[in-house]
């Protein structure tokens, strides 16, 4: 069984750019859903993708953006990055949107300068 | 809505001493509640959750959990810590809203473990 993937593992960017960070769901999970951590903070959460539609939001602008394939793996874009993206990007997959089973990947670094 | 309170952002303990994380939900319906692990540069793994039944919960790595509706609270012990045990903890309470399930998280608690 394939574990929970993010590439990359670490990213630079400079103020005003856009990124694309990429999460493999785990074998069989039909569910992702994306969590921003800032540096001494928990998990906030972003939104959710369930059958490649997006499936509830956090307090996020639209800048942040979403997209789930039909292999549910799923694409988190963030356009006009500011200093304050500067996070770990937690992707976490589960089946038929549970949370009672959330599996996390490593996560991707993102530094904005 | 949902939300976890952790007292404590950093507990340190000496080793084979008992581990004592806080952790306090507050949640209009019957929580899920969860405790995950997160070492240096790593994911959240899940330790152990919280549904419905058994109130005591044990999960992996030694640890076990006790879901207390009177006081609200899902604390989270080791009777004899280990070094490899030092990590960051985060407490959880699922929040579901129409077809969406999300995790609201604590602000952690870093565990130290003294040799």
């Amino acid at each position: 069984e394939t574990g929970v993937t993010q590439s990359p593992t670490h990213l630079i960017k400079t103020r005003g750019q856009q990124v694309t960070l990429r999460c493999s769901s785990q074998s069989g999970h039909n569910t992702v859903s994306w969590y921003q951590q800032a540096l001494g903070q928990g998990p906030q959460f972003i939104f959710q993708y369930y059958r490649e539609e997006e499936n509830g939001r956090g307090n996020f602008p639209p800048r942040f953006s979403g997209l789930q394939f039909p292999n549910y793996s799923s694409e988190l874009n963030v356009n006009a990055l500011e200093l304050d993206d500067s996070a770990l990007y937690l992707c976490a997959s589960s089946f038929n949107g549970g949370a009672y089973e959330q599996y996390f990947g490593p996560g991707t670094r993102l530094t904005v300068t | 809505a949902q939300s976890v309170t952790q007292l404590g952002s950093h507990v340190s303990v000496s080793e084979g001493a008992l581990v004592l994380l806080r952790c306090n939900y507050s949640s209009s319906v019957p929580p899920y509640l969860f405790w995950y692990v997160q070492y240096p540069n790593q994911g959240l793994q899940l330790l152990l959750k919280y549904t419905t039944g058994a109130t005591l919960v044990k999960g992996i790595n030694g640890f076990e959990a006790e879901f207390k509706k009177s006081e609200t609270s899902f604390h989270l012990t080791k009777p004899s810590a280990h070094m490899s045990d030092a990590a960051e903890y985060f407490c959880a309470v699922s929040d579901s809203w129409g077809a969406t399930n999300k995790l609201i998280f604590g602000t952690g608690t870093l565990l130290a473990v003294q040799p």
